[in-house]
This record gives structure tokens, sequence and C-alpha cells, in this order.
């Protein structure tokens, strides 16, 4: 099974700055990673596949990047509906597994 | 607009059984693998379960591997699971989530908005 970490466990960012959320898999998942929004209450939502492609209707401050095992997400100016938990999953084999999340929150 | 609706959550007791359903509308159903994800209480999400477009291949977690069955009813639109010996740790909410493809290499998107199964005593 491959493990995904997080990190960190929780981001305290003002908004307008920008974040940046690390995420890293034990072994090699190519570009076969996705980042998911969720906030309380609410279903996770697709924001980002294919480590880089951003989903139908994210806005373009979203970027991801990496491949292989290290991947980030980046956010270039929080907007107080960003701040929110944001896990990565890798869909490259079975079982699919997310990391543990990362915990955005306002400064 | 794909839509996801889970339903079947419901409190049991240890051991007992349970079957969610998960209807859908909105796209080719048949042509997309479908997945179940679980959230436990203040949790993180736990990929439980995928079935292939055609139901012909499918994935279990170890943890729910040999007590839950995924299946899928393509004349209807409709994916299920059966949970079956459910104990304390399986309290969770659990999601249903559309592939991007009918089996491999598949992100999950959209999802649906979950359904509660408490465990207890």
């Amino acid at each position: 099974e491959i493990v995904m970490t997080q990190s960190p466990a929780t981001l305290s960012v003002s908004p307008g700055e920008r974040a940046t959320l690390s995420c890293r898999a034990s072994q090699s998942v190519s570009s076969n990673l996705a980042w998911y929004q969720q906030k309380p209450g609410q279903a996770p939502r697709l924001f980002i596949y294919g480590a880089s492609t951003r989903a139908t209707g994210i806005p373009a401050r979203f970027s991801g990047s990496g491949s292989g095992t290290e991947f980030t997400l980046t956010i270039s100016s929080l907007q107080s509906e960003d701040f929110a938990v944001y896990y990565c999953q890798q869909y490259d084999s079975w079982p699919y597994t997310f990391g543990q999340g990362t915990k955005l929150e306002i400064k | 607009e794909v839509q996801l609706l889970e339903s079947g959550g419901g409190l049991v007791q240890p051991g007992e059984s349970l079957r969610l359903s998960c209807a859908a509308s909105g796209f080719t159903f048949s042509s997309y693998a479908l997945n179940w994800v679980r959230q436990a209480p203040g949790r993180g999400l736990e990929w439980v379960s995928g079935i292939s477009g055609s139901g012909g291949s499918t994935h279990y977690a170890d943890s729910v591997k040999g007590r839950f069955t995924i299946s899928r009813d393509n004349s209807k639109n409709t994916l299920y699971l059966q949970l079956n010996t459910l104990r304390a740790e399986d309290t969770a909410v659990y999601y249903c989530a559309k592939g991007s493809t009918s089996w491999y290499d598949n992100w999950f998107d959209p999802w649906g908005q979950g359904t509660l199964v408490t465990v207890s005593s």
C-alpha cells in the first residue's frame, strides 16, 4: 500500500498571502495524484487531477505541481472561501490512498 | 449535471448488516468506475472499495475485505455497498464518488453528499 503523507497538518495563513501544501508518496505514483478540498459538513470536491490540471471551475490561483513522490498544492492569494481541509490522493495503484489532510486556517 | 445520492445509512449494532445505495444520474452510468470512500467522525478520508464500469472488476481496502461487497446495477444506474459483520470502527459517513474513467487511473469527481453509518450497541 502506498502511504501518502501531507505536511503541515495545519497551516495558518492570512488572506491575500500565499499558501503551499505538500504531499509525499512512499513510492512513485507518476502524475496520478489528485487534490480535494473539504469544508465542514460538505463532501470533498475535486480541485486538481493529474498532479497539475485544475478541475472544472477551479480558480487559477490554485496550482499543482510535482511528479513521482513529491507534490505541491499552491494557492497564490488566499481568499476567505479557500480556508478548508485539503487532501491529496494517489490513484496510481490499488488500494487508492489519501493523505491525512492539511487544515488551512485563517491567521 | 452529474448527481449522486446515497441512502441506506443508519444505526446498527455490532455484527449486524446494512446495504448502502447510491443513485446516479447525468452521465452514462456503465462507462465509469464508481467508488465508496468513508470518513469517520473528525477523521480523514479512507477509500473503501471501487468497481469498474462493467462491474467485472472490484477492489477493496484491507480493512473491509471479506466483510463488504461492492456491486452495481447498470440497468438501474445504482451503486451498492453491502456491509456485513459491522464493527464500531466502521462508523463513518460513506460517500460514493464517480471515477473519471471506466477503471484504471481514475480520480473522483463528483462525490455524493454521504450517508452516515453508526455502529453501536
